[in-house]
């Protein structure tokens, strides 16, 4: 069944530390999207990309970069952990034409201590 | 810009009651509109769409017409049970300026209890 993966689920790390989220899809999108989700329930599109190679900022600005080297394939990562950081974050792809919807995975809920 | 508003929450009703959750947008051309729905410790997923004025999207038990002359997309649901507790979202596909991204409302928390 295609779908979209993160992991990790949960993650507790200390400040200063690099981290890495996971995502990947198997639906062959080439759009893939990050947001992050604060405690009020709103999301903030932190970055995307359009394909192979592409990536892109969004709304929010964040410390974090990205990453995509293959299509399926769209990892986050943190060079530094700080407690500012803490939050839900969320992986979607999507065809990326037009009308298309985004399908989401299920979230890293990230606590950095 | 491209913009949506919903109401805030959070939202609590007694299993079976009537659900309405308002949603207004404002947009350049002509958007599509979408329902997303995000049940605790869960992603998004998409609950219903519409694509043009006066689609109506249904999916669940749940309805939203696109009314052009009023820029809106309420969510309606005439009867709502307790696994309907979660968190909705109301999005616009982006058009004149977002790259093509969804402009997403901050959500709406419903409770439903038994």
């Amino acid at each position: 069944e295609a779908d979209i993966y993160q992991t990790p689920r949960y993650l507790v790390i200390g400040t200063g530390k690099k981290i890495t989220l996971e995502c990947s899809q198997t639906m062959g999108h080439d759009k893939m999207y990050w947001y992050q989700q604060d405690p009020g329930m709103e999301l903030h599109l932190i970055h995307y990309s359009y394909g192979v190679n592409s990536t892109e900022k969004g709304d929010l600005s964040s410390e974090s970069t990205v990453s995509r080297i293959r299509t399926e394939h769209f990892p986050l990562t943190l060079e530094s952990a700080r407690p500012s950081h803490t939050s839900q974050y969320l992986c979607a792809s999507s065809t990326g034409t037009y009308n298309s919807p985004l399908h989401f995975g299920n979230g890293t809920r990230l606590t950095v201590t | 810009g491209n913009s949506v508003t919903q109401m805030e929450g959070p939202v609590t009703l007694s299993e079976e009651a009537f659900l309405t959750i308002n949603c207004t947008y404002t947009a350049t051309g002509y958007p599509s509109l979408f329902w997303y729905v995000q049940y605790p410790g869960e992603g998004l997923q998409l609950l219903l769409k519409a694509t043009k004025a006066d689609d109506k999207g249904s999916n669940k038990g749940f309805e939203a017409t696109y009314r052009k002359e009023t820029t809106s997309f309420h969510l309606e649901k005439g009867s709502v049970q307790v696994s309907d507790s979660a968190v909705y979202f109301c999005a616009l596909s982006g058009y004149g300026g977002s790259q093509g991204n969804l402009i997403f409302g901050k959500g709406t928390k419903l409770s439903v209890k038994p």
